[in-house]
Parts: C-alpha cells; structure tokens; sequence
C-alpha cells in the first residue's frame, strides 16, 4: 500500500496566481481529510469529505479556497488567488470507519508545503 | 482553533529513559489519538484510546486518559534516538453525523544518544 499521495511535495508560486493541491487517498477509505499545518495557528482541519461528498468545509478560510473529490481515488485543494498568508504545510488524510462508528486513526500524506512570494 | 494544549511544549531526555506527554482537552470527545511527526514529514497514528477506557498500551506506549480531567497522558517507555519528532494528542467528537479531529500543540521530543 503507497500511503496517501500528494503532490506537489513543493509548491512555490507568485501572490495572484491559482495555485492546486493534488491528493490520492488510500484506496477504500470512505473519508477524506485536508488540513493546514502552520507556526502560528498549528494543524487545522479545513475541509473533510465522506464517499466523495464534502460533509464540512467550516475550516475553509475563504471563498478564494475551494476542494473537490470527484472520485473515491482523487481529491483537489485549490487556492484563487493565492496570497503570501496561504503560506503554509497542507496535509491530506484518509481513514476508514470503525464498526461502532468512530473513525480509525487517520493516515497522513506527507504534505504540500506552499510558498506564496 | 486548537482544542487540545499539550504540556511540555519541549522535552529533552537521554536515551534509555521514560518520556511522558500531557495534553488536556477542553470540550466532551469520542476519543483521543496521538500521532508523531518527523520533521518535515506528515503525522503517523500512534494510538487511540475511547472515552470509556482509562488506559491503553502498545508496544514502548502506555497512554492514559481522564476524562474528569479532560486529560491524556503518553508515556513513552526506555526512549530510543529514533523516537525523536513532535508529537501531538488529537481528540475527535462526532456530533449528529458531523466530526472533528482537532489536534493539539504538539511536544517536540529529543531524544539525546
């Protein structure tokens, strides 16, 4: 099994321009994770996705961040336009369901880091 | 915001001896998790423990939980180098279908050879 994939390991990219985080799930896992990693704010989760369907984007910090899962084995994080505070570690993780209905632990990819200059 | 606040933020200890991690919580959970980070890398599961348990082992881990206290303890039992990394307590509520794994601040942990 390869774990969860990201991609890019490494983003750099100018202030304005849209930037796309690309994440391929273990396959059978039903959920979908992405969080952001920084110094300041720690790991946060902004949006997490059950069987394809995002379930709760609260976390997503504005309207310039969108997510998409259009199949069980992809996931995208976009950002339009990036700015310099987007600067951070994006993290995706998938988990499966235990059979009372609590999730297994969560298995991370190894992250995005982006650096919007 | 970060649910979990982690105690100490730092640790540093010869191989060979115990560490031990705290970590308290401030609202009710499913269960608490603990993973590790290397650095520059994502976070492995560790171990997770449910609100009815008092105490799990596995291996070098012994984690405790009280839920009175909205508290955790990880202990990590004759340290090795290779256990060096941050680690982080994560407590998930489920809440009428919706969930939230909310991490802590994490320990950073350095284990000296």
């Amino acid at each position: 099994d390869a774990g969860v994939i990201q991609s890019p390991r490494h983003e750099v990219t100018e202030m304005g321009q849209e930037v796309t985080l690309r994440c391929k799930p273990i396959s059978g896992h039903d959920y979908l994770f992405w969080y952001r990693q920084t110094m300041m704010r720690g790991l946060e989760l902004l949006i997490y996705f059950n069987n394809n369907v995002p379930i709760d984007d609260s976390g997503m910090p504005e309207d310039r961040f969108s997510a998409k899962m259009p199949n069980a084995s992809f996931s995208t994080l976009k950002i339009q336009p990036s700015e310099p505070r987007d600067s951070a570690v994006y993290f995706c993780a998938s988990s499966l369901q235990s059979g009372i209905g609590e999730r297994w632990g969560y298995t991370f990819g190894s992250g995005t880091r982006l650096t919007v200059v | 915001s970060q649910q979990g606040e982690e105690d100490p933020q730092a640790l540093s200890i010869q191989e060979g001896e115990n560490a031990t991690m705290n970590c308290s919580y401030k609202t009710s959970i499913n269960n608490l998790q603990w993973y590790r980070q290397n650095s520059g890398r994502g976070l492995v599961h560790l171990i997770l423990i449910r609100s009815n348990e008092r105490e799990k082992h596995s291996g070098r881990l012994r984690v405790t939980l009280d839920t009175s206290k909205k508290s955790s303890s990880l202990l990590i039992t004759a340290s090795r180098a290779a256990d060096t990394a941050s680690y982080f307590c994560a407590t998930l509520l489920l809440n009428f279908g919706n969930e939230k794994l909310t991490f802590g601040t994490g320990t950073r942990l350095t284990i000296i050879p």
